[in-house]
């Protein structure tokens, strides 16, 4: 059984680039979170999609958006891309929205330059 | 992360019990969680517990809370040179998303 699954593994963007990572979530889970882990911290809270709805937000600036498709899977979109935005991108997922048990991918590493 | 607070280093020698401590500030009911992250990698989920509930063993794990002091508490018994890592404590707060503390590095020498 596929855990969470995120692509790419790694990307290196420059400032003021866009950039789009996907998550997959394990089967049979529908709701997906995305966090941001800076180097030293811990994660920190960006997004929840359950059923394709957004169901919460971190304090992130509007240049971070997501979304989730018909098959659970989510997109997380970074606009102009900061020099600050280099971080390991962190995928969750968990069966319902109350996100009792929340299982993580290997994370997408973005490097902004 | 700031209302969850880990001491950020522990060192112990293999064979050793290891305790890595955490606090909270979330004081209505709640889950709490250790993940583990080895280097390069993502967070694996190693147990979990209820506010209501008081202590929770799970092999080698065992997870004590404190809910009038808010603290957590993480006891890997007969740590092995493979429990080195950073743990993460984290609550899940009244929106479902998880806050976590910073971490506590684990070593664990031979």
């Amino acid at each position: 059984d596929a855990g969470v699954t995120q692509s790419p593994t790694h990307l290196i963007k420059t400032r003021g680039q866009h950039v789009t990572l996907r998550c997959s979530p394990i089967s049979g889970h529908k709701s997906v979170s995305w966090y941001q882990q800076v180097l030293g911290q811990g994660p920190q809270f960006i997004f929840q999609y359950y059923e394709k709805e957004e169901r919460g937000r971190g304090n992130f600036p509007d240049r971070f958006s997501a979304r989730q498709f018909p098959n659970y899977s989510s997109e997380l979109n970074v606009n102009a891309l900061l020099l600050g935005d280099s971080a390991l991108y962190l995928c969750a997922s968990s069966l319902s929205q109350m996100n009792t048990e929340a299982f993580f991918g290997q994370g997408t590493r973005l490097t902004v330059v | 992360g700031e209302d969850v607070e880990q001491s950020l280093f522990l060192s112990v020698r293999e064979g050793d019990s290891s305790v890595i401590n955490c606090t909270y500030t979330d004081s209505s009911s709640t889950y709490l969680y250790w993940y583990k992250q080895e280097p390069g990698a993502g967070l694996q989920l190693l147990t979990y517990i209820f506010s209501n509930m008081d202590m929770k063993q799970d092999q080698r794990l065992t997870v004590l809370l404190n809910k009038k002091d808010k603290h957590l508490s993480l006891r890997i018994a007969d740590t092995q040179t493979g429990d080195s890592a950073i743990y993460f404590c984290a609550e899940r707060n009244s929106g479902y998303a998880l806050n976590f503390g910073k971490g506590t590095s684990l070593l664990v020498t031979p």
